[in-house]
């Protein structure tokens, strides 16, 4: 039973529109939450986080959104660039050394 | 600091060989964790070690998957004998707080 979800395997965008990627998760004890960009290749990357006592956080371009009454979350990007096409990872935490708990990852592409 | 190193980065082998996955955390994180990745289950976990010690392998599918951790700066997963459905891409993670630093993966194919 996947704890984490994220039910959109693929999504295109044009070059300079929002990209919006969803994740729902299942677990009302996770505390904290990650997105992390993975290219081919390489090893994801953290890209931004949000803890359980905000809504919202943003780093330029991207913004999380954190709905716990719903258990939703969601990734803003904005403007989209070409560079952003990547897969992206949702992820959970618990708090302390204990392991993230991954969606299966959207992958977004930004055609130009 | 080098990040998190794997190797190899690519192993190509025949079913039945074993394959042994190295991994070297950043220096000073306490966590280490295996993931492997597939197209239909994504970003699995496999085992994770807390100070070298082993804390959850519920993840390992099988006997034939094993790892370590001898000491603070390294980690081995052994896969003996492989099997084709062993082939992904498997990474490893070490943690420092909440967010934890992947290195670039070693993909498996075993034909």
């Amino acid at each position: 039973d996947q704890q984490v979800k994220q039910n959109s395997p693929s999504l295109s965008v044009q070059e300079g529109r929002i990209s919006i990627l969803n994740c729902d998760y299942t677990n009302s004890m996770f505390d904290y939450f990650l997105w992390y960009k993975k290219y081919p290749a390489e090893g994801p990357t953290f890209l931004i986080s949000i803890s359980s006592i905000k809504d919202k956080n943003e780093d330029g371009r991207f913004t999380v959104f954190l709905n716990k009454s719903a258990k939703h979350l969601s990734l803003h990007i904005v403007p989209s660039q070409p560079g952003d096409s990547a897969v992206y990872f949702c992820a959970a935490d618990f708090s302390g050394n204990t392991p993230l708990v991954f969606g299966k990852g959207t992958r977004l592409s930004v055609i130009a | 600091d080098a990040g998190v190193i794997q190797s190899p980065r690519h192993e190509v082998t025949e079913m039945g060989q074993e394959v042994t996955l190295r991994c070297k955390p950043i220096s000073g994180h306490n966590s280490l964790f295996w993931y492997r990745q597939t197209m239909m289950r994504g970003l699995e976990l496999l085992i994770y070690f807390n100070n070298n010690v082993p804390i959850d392998d519920s993840g390992m599918p099988e006997d034939r998957f094993s790892a370590k951790m001898p000491n603070a700066s390294f980690s081995t997963l052994k896969i003996q004998p492989s099997e084709p459905r062993d082939s992904a891409v498997y990474f490893c993670a070490s943690l420092s707080g909440n967010e934890q630093f992947f290195g670039p993966g070693t993909r498996l194919t075993v034909l």
